[in-house]
């Protein structure tokens, strides 16, 4: 079984420059999760969907970042204008339902300059 | 911040040794707690976890103990592996909450 496809696995842009982080979870799972991870940290809950519906988004800084998961399959994470930092590690996460068993990517390391 | 740290943020260890890779949490309130495991330019990987009314919890050469009492966690290892290097994360699932909150990690060295 396919595990979690996040795409690209690294960007980097200069500031102010747009950028999108693309994530195809595992085949069934509702419930799918972006993550941040900065260097030597833990990673950040940035938001939760269940199929299309987000039900956390709490944490989303939503004047430059915002996300889309149409169909409730694949999900897009996108930041207008990129800041330095936004520099980290953008984990795309899916579960079969709300749990703390979370199936990661491999993620997508962004690099702002 | 979150309410799950860790004590230390590194740990070495001889291959085939115990490993101990402790987490402490200050949120009462968290009933399931989790081990993960992130190995370098990988996502994390969900290793073992354990509810707030278990003491213990057992897997395959992995062990989690609960201390409700000093709001602790621990992660023991048996007979460490080099392919256990990586850093480990504990997270926690708060009451009434589906998501998912990590600490900073540990990173453990297993020497050969």
């Amino acid at each position: 079984e396919a595990g979690v496809v996040q795409s690209p696995r690294y960007k980097i842009i200069e500031k102010k420059q747009p950028v999108a982080f693309w994530c195809n979870p595992i085949s069934g799972h509702n419930t799918l999760y972006w993550y941040r991870q900065n260097l030597g940290q833990g990673p950040e809950l940035l938001i939760r969907y269940e199929n299309e519906e987000a039900v956390d988004d709490s944490q989303l800084p939503k004047d430059r970042f915002s996300a889309e998961r149409l169909k409730g399959v694949d999900s897009t994470l996108k930041i207008q204008p990129a800041e330095l930092g936004d520099s980290a590690v953008y984990l795309c996460a899916s579960s079969l339902v709300p749990s703390g068993e979370l199936f990661f990517g491999e993620g997508s390391r962004l690099t702002v300059l | 911040g979150e309410s799950v740290g860790l004590h230390l943020p590194t740990l070495s260890v001889q291959e085939g040794d115990n490993s101990i890779i402790n987490c402490a949490y200050s949120n009462s309130a968290s009933d399931y707690f989790i081990w993960y495991k992130q190995e370098s330019g990988k996502g994390p990987q969900f290793i073992i976890d354990i509810r707030s009314n278990m003491d213990k919890r057992q897997g395959q050469r992995v062990t989690v103990l609960l201390n409700k009492t000093v709001k602790h966690l621990s992660l023991q290892i048996a007979a460490t592996q080099p392919g256990d290097s990586a850093v480990y994360f504990c997270a926690e699932i708060k009451t009434g909450a589906n998501n998912l909150f990590f600490g900073t990690g540990t990173r453990l060295t297993v020497i050969p």
